[in-house]
């Protein structure tokens, strides 16, 4: 157990509203990621955070915002919600000094009408 | 551009028999490979990895090969079980770059009849 908790699970929001999901961990880890997964295309990396306030893009960043306030917190925000970023979000962390897996979350379901 | 290439998308064997998936990356720069699995509505759930200083690495049923020359590698199941239905993902990084990024595959996904 990697100690990550996503909230909300599940969500469905209407086109041109703000969304935010929450990606908590308990362990203190310094990197956290942002993945989507889509049929067709896999694992994408959305953002990524090597530490409070140190935050960069990964390859589907457009529509995304992160911050990363606290260690234990990364959260990621849609601004306007649009229909194509209904998909699942999943966070994940790597371990310090670990050989390089990470470890996710269970994932937040998000269905934008 | 997919630096990550699973090309089966997917792939059915009898329980007992071996599955072989099979991933396909063009990033000369990546020196870490691993294998996910991922269950309907769970998170991807790490498997194994390999090193690119090795060829191949073994733990219990799973297996992974890699070939640097074709830019290949495999992950081989013996033998299979019911409970390895899932899909699976390929994934890649460079770990000599700052922030050890995953670049994933598309995912295959596995059916073992029983």
């Amino acid at each position: 157990d990697a100690g990550i908790t996503q909230s909300p699970r599940h969500k469905v929001t209407e086109t041109g509203t703000p969304v935010t999901l929450r990606c908590h961990q308990t362990e203190n880890h310094r990197y956290m990621y942002w993945y989507r997964q889509d049929p067709g295309h896999g694992l994408r990396l959305i953002h990524y955070s090597y530490g409070v306030k140190d935050t960069d893009k990964g390859e589907v960043s457009d529509g995304y915002s992160v911050s990363r306030s606290k260690t234990e917190d990364f959260l990621l925000t849609l601004e306007s919600a649009t229909s194509s970023q209904t998909s699942v979000y999943f966070c994940a962390i790597r371990w310090t000094g670990g050989s390089g897996e990470l470890f996710f979350g269970e994932g937040s379901r998000l269905t934008v009408l | 551009d997919q630096q990550v290439k699973q090309n089966s998308p997917s792939l059915s064997v009898q329980e007992g028999r071996i599955s072989i998936l099979n991933c396909d990356y063009t990033n000369s720069m990546f020196d870490y490979f691993l294998w996910y699995k991922k269950y309907p509505a769970e998170g991807p759930t790490f498997l194994i990895s390999i090193s690119s200083i090795k060829d191949k690495n073994e733990d219990g049923r799973f297996t992974v090969f890699l070939n640097k020359s074709a830019k290949h590698l495999s992950l081989h199941i013996v033998p299979s079980q019911p409970g390895d239905s899932a899909v699976y993902f390929c994934a890649a990084s460079d770990r000599g770059g700052a922030t050890n990024k995953l670049i994933f595959g598309t995912g295959t996904l596995l059916a073992v009849q029983p």
